[in-house]
């Protein structure tokens, strides 16, 4: 069956830190994978995006890496701040007929603490 | 500034009845979506629009309908509301991919509660 898994339990960091959060998946060939920031009672926000033929991008103080064969894309926040604490969705790019759609992982609480 | 409204942040209706949820953005995307989003199962497509009178169900379509009239606006009707319907509603927009993949726009959500 198809999966895409992020983890559930949340990950607490101190400040100045690294944060890096793990999104794989199984039965999904995504031409790409986007991350999103959710904070509490609001939509998601679009951060990066990277396409099946890169490995790693970049954005200020976020990284993200796609490695299709290991089926896993992680997703890094260099020198964390308590502003980073959110929930961080990753979501597979498919292609269909009419059109683009996201398939979303459940989301991963980061908790950075001073 | 892309901005994606909707038309309720919190609504209260009785099972039964039929409910309409709005959206509506002002960036001129051809692709419109709707989501909901319940604790341990993240967000799930109900479905999608990618351009007028065009829609395309996603993985949950049960219980939903949808209606595209004019491009900026993407409505979900639930025909006789239940309480499994209770959640938050997102509505999203985007341009069309090809061979260039872009980033969808959320609304604020819409939380439902079925009573």
């Amino acid at each position: 069956s198809q999966k895409i898994e992020q983890n559930s339990e949340a990950l607490n960091i101190q400040e100045g830190k690294t944060a890096t959060l793990t999104c794989n998946y199984t039965n999904y060939s995504p031409a790409y994978l986007q991350w999103y920031r959710q904070d509490p009672g609001r939509g998601p926000v679009f951060l990066l995006l990277i396409r099946e033929n890169e490995k790693e991008k970049r954005k200020e103080r976020l990284k993200v890496t796609f490695d299709t064969t290991l089926k896993q894309s992680l997703f890094h926040i260099t020198a964390s701040q308590p502003a980073d604490s959110a929930t961080y969705l990753c979501a597979l790019g498919l292609r269909t007929g009419g059109g683009n759609k996201l398939t979303f992982g459940t989301g991963t609480q980061l908790k950075v603490e001073l | 500034d892309v901005k994606v409204t909707q038309s309720s942040r919190y609504l209260v209706k009785r099972t039964g009845e039929k409910v309409f949820l709005e959206c509506v953005q002002d960036m001129d995307h051809e692709n419109m979506f709707w989501y909901r989003q319940d604790p341990g199962l993240g967000l799930r497509l109900i479905y999608f629009s990618y351009d007028v009178k065009m829609k395309e169900k996603g993985d949950i379509p049960e219980g939903y309908s949808v209606s595209r009239e004019k491009k900026e606006r993407f409505s979900l009707i639930l025909e006789s509301a239940s309480t499994n319907q209770t959640s938050m509603y997102l509505c999203a927009s985007s341009f069309p991919s090809g061979r260039v993949a872009y980033e969808q726009y959320f609304g604020p959500g819409t939380r439902l509660t079925v009573t």
